[in-house]
């Protein structure tokens, strides 16, 4: 079974501090990314990554930055935190093998900001 | 602008009857598509997927119908239960050269299963 995990399931910070949302997948995938989840939008992506130390933006890219310096883990950072980036952050995995294209989630993060 | 439309936020369903959920997309590229599952606090499931030369993919209760020319999928879940409200988010894909396939999500729909 596939595995992601995302370091905090709730996280509550204060604005202008720098977050880091970590992800880390046990199945030797090429591609990870990261979405927010927010009420009536369904999914978005902020970034994505396919290799390591690649990375290319998403849709909504603006005031977060990522790191992949292993291929298992990727992570989010967000540089000062604003309270529009109350949301729940959800990192995923997939692979290139197969010929399959889904993407299999972590548990997610709730962040709030203050 | 929405690639990919879920007009119905919300559909309850009497248990044992068939829930239909509906997405409609407008990029025309989109060749594979997706529906997952969201229970509250959890990260979302993969269901059952769809590839743009078939038309119909059927996964025990679970099943995918594409409409390329009406640039439509239905997922129909027979017979729904309890355990099946959640919400559903559809999402395609493009083929993309030299990097990772991303997913263009829906904006959900939470479906209700009454008992």
């Amino acid at each position: 079974d596939v595995k992601v995990t995302q370091s905090s399931r709730y996280l509550v910070k204060r604005t202008g501090e720098k977050v880091f949302l970590e992800c880390v997948q046990d199945m030797d995938h090429e591609n990870m990314f990261w979405y927010r989840q927010d009420p009536g939008l369904g999914l978005r992506l902020i970034y994505f990554s396919y290799d390591v130390k690649m990375k290319e933006k998403g849709d909504i890219p603006e005031g977060y930055s990522v790191s992949r310096e292993k291929k298992e883990r990727f992570s989010l950072i967000l540089e000062s935190a604003s309270t529009n980036q109350t949301s729940m952050y959800l990192c995923a995995s997939s692979s290139y093998t197969g010929g399959r294209n889904e993407q299999f989630f972590g548990p997610g993060t709730r962040l709030t900001v203050l | 602008d929405q690639q990919v439309k879920q007009n119905s936020p919300s559909l309850s369903v009497q248990e044992g009857r068939i829930s239909i959920l509906n997405c409609d997309y407008t990029n025309s590229m989109f060749d594979y598509f997706l529906w997952y599952k969201k229970y509250p606090a959890e990260g979302p499931t993969f269901l059952i997927s769809i590839s743009s030369i078939k038309d119909k993919n059927e996964d025990g209760r679970f099943t995918v119908f594409l409409n390329k020319s009406a640039k439509h999928l239905s997922l129909h879940i027979v017979p729904s239960q309890p355990g099946d409200s959640a919400v559903y988010f559809c999402a395609a894909s493009a083929p993309s050269s030299g990097s990772a396939r991303q997913l263009t999500f829906g904006s959900g729909t939470q479906l209700t299963v009454l008992p």
